[in-house]
């Protein structure tokens, strides 16, 4: 079965940067488009990217471009994103998601807090 | 930026019952791409519906969408008691790929 699982969330200070992975199986992972989508506490979910099978498109939400960097390795059926000069309100809960602007399968989410 | 706004806010049924739940957009979707989740606590996400109307694979017919241009609705025909959750709605017509705010669906 599909199974998507996020790593990397923690504590960080505001100005830090935090690499999050995540772990995909039961399907071609290269075939699929997929996501990194969010919920800060109290907050609705947000769209923050998605790259290609073929990670040869890439596009963000507006809001994340120039901090955020999303990257796969489909070697290692892994999605990646990385996020520098974090802010506090970048806290919230990670999640990867498969597809582009539609998710059929998501993570459980990695909980990231930017806090000094 | 498209806003979603659900309503209600929170809607108490009982199982058995039928529920509708509407969102509403700040302006019209394109080809009705609005998809509707279904969230349990401790879960992630599960699509329900996309372009408005088609249920994703494995979802009961109990579910529908409708809905056009800047009004849609999911309606859950039946309550089963595993459907009381929060629903989100999103649009994918255009980048940002918004969400609603979601409506917690309550046993009464």
């Amino acid at each position: 079965q599909v199974q998507l699982v996020e790593s990397g969330g923690g504590l960080v200070k505001p100005g830090g940067s935090l690499r999050l992975s995540c772990a995909a199986s039961g399907f071609i992972f290269g075939d699929y488009y997929m996501s990194w989508i969010r919920q800060a506490p109290g907050k609705g979910l947000e769209w923050i990217s998605y790259i290609s099978g073929s990670a040869t498109t890439i596009y963000y939400a507006d809001s994340m471009k120039g901090r955020f960097t999303i990257s796969r390795d489909n070697a290692k059926n892994s999605l990646d994103l990385q996020m520098n000069s974090l802010r506090a309100e970048d806290t919230a809960v990670y999640y990867c998601a498969r597809g582009s602007i539609t998710w059929d399968y998501w993570g459980q989410g990695t909980l990231v807090t930017v806090s000094s | 930026e498209i806003v979603l706004t659900q309503s209600p806010g929170t809607l108490s049924l009982s199982p058995g019952e039928r529920a509708t739940l509407s969102c509403r957009a700040s302006q019209s979707i394109s080809s009705s791409h609005l998809a509707w989740y279904q969230r349990k606590p401790g879960q992630a996400p599960r699509l329900l519906i996309h372009v408005a109307s088609s249920r994703a694979a494995g979802i009961p017919d109990r579910f529908s969408g409708g809905g056009s241009g800047t009004d849609f609705t999911l309606t859950i025909s039946r309550l089963e008691p595993e459907d009381f959750a929060v629903y989100y709605c999103q649009h994918y017509g255009s980048s940002p790929y918004t969400f609603g705010q979601g409506t917690k669906l309550e046993i009464k």
